[in-house]
């Protein structure tokens, strides 16, 4: 099925950085999810937004909906180890049923 | 604490046997999902209950049956399995309205299914 363009796809970075991934589509969504995973475990809700253009924090972490409606970008401020995760973003098409559609994921990995 | 509670955690079946996966959420949501996940690659999805009625089946092969006993519950009946079915599944749910659709999508831990 149809994927979201998620980048990157891999970060290595040291702790104290900030990180920024995004998700681009080429169809409009209506909301955007950000979402961590760690390994053997299911994916947590981290952020939703729903407004083109909306601008939410969540803590260390802060998502905007692209002001399009096709893109959404995450960034993490000041990592540390335990921000190691795959991030996903997810969508839902304006219109669309229950089905979200899913980015391929970033792998955050943080160094000490 | 993630608030869908999936059993078991983990699951070792051979490709003879029939075994089932459970979850549960209290939210009072009433959509449920299953997802099929393999290893570094995003969550598919399987199979939408839409209060207590299957409205969703993603072509999923009938060796996967999904069961809602009721609007907190969601069952995935498994039988004749293949070893490319080990992976990770995952239950999830969303409130839904009348009028609007939150999105969010809540999951479970997962259940790990390894078919030998």
């Amino acid at each position: 099925g149809q994927q979201l363009n998620q980048s990157p796809q891999s970060m290595f970075i040291q702790e104290g950085e900030d990180v920024s991934m995004n998700c681009t589509s080429s169809s409009i969504f209506n909301t955007w999810l950000w979402y961590k995973q760690e390994p053997g475990e299911g994916p947590v809700l981290l952020i939703a937004l729903y407004k083109a253009g909306e601008l939410t924090s969540n803590g260390r972490l802060t998502a905007q909906f692209g002001i399009t409606r096709k893109d959404s970008f995450l960034n993490i401020s000041a990592s540390i180890p335990s921000d190691v995760g795959i991030y996903f973003c997810a969508g839902q098409r304006r219109g669309g049923s229950e089905k979200l559609v899913f980015g391929k994921g970033t792998k955050l990995t943080v160094n000490p | 604490d993630t608030e869908v509670t999936q059993t078991p955690k983990h699951l070792v079946m051979g490709m003879t046997n029939k075994k089932s996966l459970k979850c549960e959420q209290h939210m009072g949501h009433r959509a449920m999902y299953w997802y099929k996940q393999k290893a570094k690659k995003p969550p598919e999805l399987m199979f939408v209950y839409s209060y207590e009625k299957l409205s969703i089946n993603e072509s999923v092969p009938s060796r996967f049956s999904p069961e809602c006993p009721n609007s907190s519950l969601l069952n995935l009946h498994l039988h004749a399995l293949q070893p490319e079915d080990s992976a990770l599944y995952l239950c999830a749910s969303r409130q839904e309205r009348a009028t609007t659709n939150t999105g969010e999508l809540f999951f479970g831990e997962g259940s790990r299914l390894t078919v030998l």
